[in-house]
């Protein structure tokens, strides 16, 4: 069965510094990758998807996640952070049918200022 | 921006009630989702529903939940005589279709059984 596992917890970072956040998927034949956020008191966002074609995504907020099937990872990146990035980051796939997501633990940023 | 809603946005019960839980979907979209998340646990998926059967459910969907489109636009679940470890955060979501479409998610509905 598919599955993702998110490494970082908690991260801590402050304004302007870089961010990477791990996440490795279990292989199931079609790959589907999301990112999703969720912003203190808000609902879960879609930051971006993989499926097929350039593994380089680009989503909103200027964050992007690179696929590298020889790793199994789906790391999310962002160049520069924002105190308003700070949020509950989750990684997920679908199962072969589609029809569910299944998510990692999620990773809690903070970004001080 | 059309948006996933839910009602209410908190719901204390007492153990062995039953509870039915609210979800408006964005309203041109035919999937529909419950999901839940334990406080400090992972989001866990619960159940698909699609042209008006469940297209999928997890093994936590037990005999205990159901689910209903009872009109054209609410989407709800029911728990049928709640337990202490039901209460959760539960996300209603719904996409256009299946993955790779994304899904949207509501603001989720906190349930708390006593």
């Amino acid at each position: 069965a598919q599955s993702v596992s998110q490494h970082n917890h908690h991260v801590i970072l402050s304004e302007a510094a870089s961010l990477e956040l791990g996440c490795n998927y279990s292989y199931g034949g079609t790959v589907n990758l999301f990112w999703y956020v969720q912003y203190p008191g808000q609902h879960l966002q879609l930051l971006l998807k993989y499926f097929s074609g350039d593994p380089l995504v680009k989503g909103i907020k200027g964050f992007e996640a690179e696929f590298i099937k020889s790793k199994f990872s789906f790391n999310l990146r962002k160049p520069s952070v924002q105190w308003s990035d700070t949020a509950e980051y989750f990684c997920a796939t679908a199962n072969q049918a589609g029809t569910a997501l299944i998510f990692g633990k999620g990773t809690t940023l903070s970004v001080s200022s | 921006e059309p948006e996933v809603t839910q009602t209410p946005s908190h719901q204390v019960t007492q153990m062995g009630q039953e509870v039915i839980l609210r979800c408006v979907p964005i309203s041109n979209h035919l999937y529909f989702y419950w999901y839940r998340q334990i406080l400090g646990q992972k989001v866990e998926f619960l159940v698909s529903f699609y042209n008006n059967e469940i297209s999928e459910k997890s093994e936590i969907f037990d005999d205990q939940f159901s689910v209903e489109r009872p009109d054209g636009s609410n989407f709800t679940l029911k728990i049928r005589s709640t337990k202490l470890e039901d209460s959760a955060m539960y996300f209603c979501a719904s996409s256009t279709g299946l993955a790779p479409l994304p899904q949207f998610f509501g603001p989720g509905t906190r349930l708390t059984v006593l």
